[in-house]
């Protein structure tokens, strides 16, 4: 199965700025089938960008996803406060479609 | 509104059963693969199991291999998880989630909590 490392495992940053979150696939991605879901505490998680780059509806533009291969990113333009959450990668190429261990977004 | 709302977490002891459900509305079921996703407390998101639209492709984890058993009624727009065997590490919030397979994971529902302890 493909291992997903994402990278910080905490992110500590001040309402304004700029995020960016690695995650890497132990092996290549297959048509870059990486989705980000975003979760806040006692909440399910929530679809924000699926096929590396796209962004799910209703999703706001300061959330982009990048990436190809085994290297993908989710970068968030400009903190919102209520964006600070926890964040995982997920690859749909291959069965099982494993997830990533998380990325905190705390305030700083 | 499409709407997912998972039932039938409880408590049991390891080695004892119970049956998830998961009620679907608001979309056309039988259109989409589903999939069980669960989270051990304070843990991240783990993939359980697998189905495609119409039941015939089936995945399962290996911690859940030979113990879950996943299964649709489309007439019914339900979900299903069978989990036999229960162990401890089993222990967690249980969500299902509209996709999977070659595809995201677009709507999840609250989920439904299954503790297995003595």
């Amino acid at each position: 199965e493909i291992v997903l490392t994402q990278s910080p495992g905490t992110l500590s940053l001040s309402p304004g700025e700029r995020a960016t979150l690695s995650c890497r696939a132990s092996q290549t991605v297959s048509s870059s089938y990486v989705a980000w879901y975003q979760q806040k505490p006692g909440q399910a998680p929530r679809l924000l960008i699926y096929g590396a780059s796209s962004r799910a509806t209703g999703i706001p533009d300061r959330f982009s996803g990048s990436g190809s291969g085994t290297d993908f990113t989710l970068t968030i333009s400009r903190l919102e406060p209520e964006d600070f959450a926890v964040y995982y990668c997920q690859q749909y190429g291959s069965s099982p479609g494993t997830f990533g261990q998380g990325t905190k977004v705390e305030i700083k | 509104e499409v709407q997912l709302v998972e039932s039938g977490g409880g408590v049991v002891r390891p080695g004892g059963s119970l049956r998830l459900s998961c009620a679907a509305s608001g979309f056309t079921f039988d259109d989409y693969g589903m999939t069980w996703v669960r989270q051990a407390p304070g843990k991240g998101l783990e993939w359980v199991s697998g189905i495609n639209w119409n039941g015939g492709s089936t995945g399962y984890a290996d911690s859940v291999k030979g113990r879950f058993t996943i299964s649709r009624d489309n007439a019914k727009n339900s979900l299903y998880l069978q989990m036999n065997t229960l162990r401890a590490e089993d222990t967690a919030l249980y969500h299902c989630a509209r996709g999977g397979g070659s595809w995201y994971m677009d709507v999840w529902g609250k989920g439904t909590t299954v503790t297995v302890s003595s």
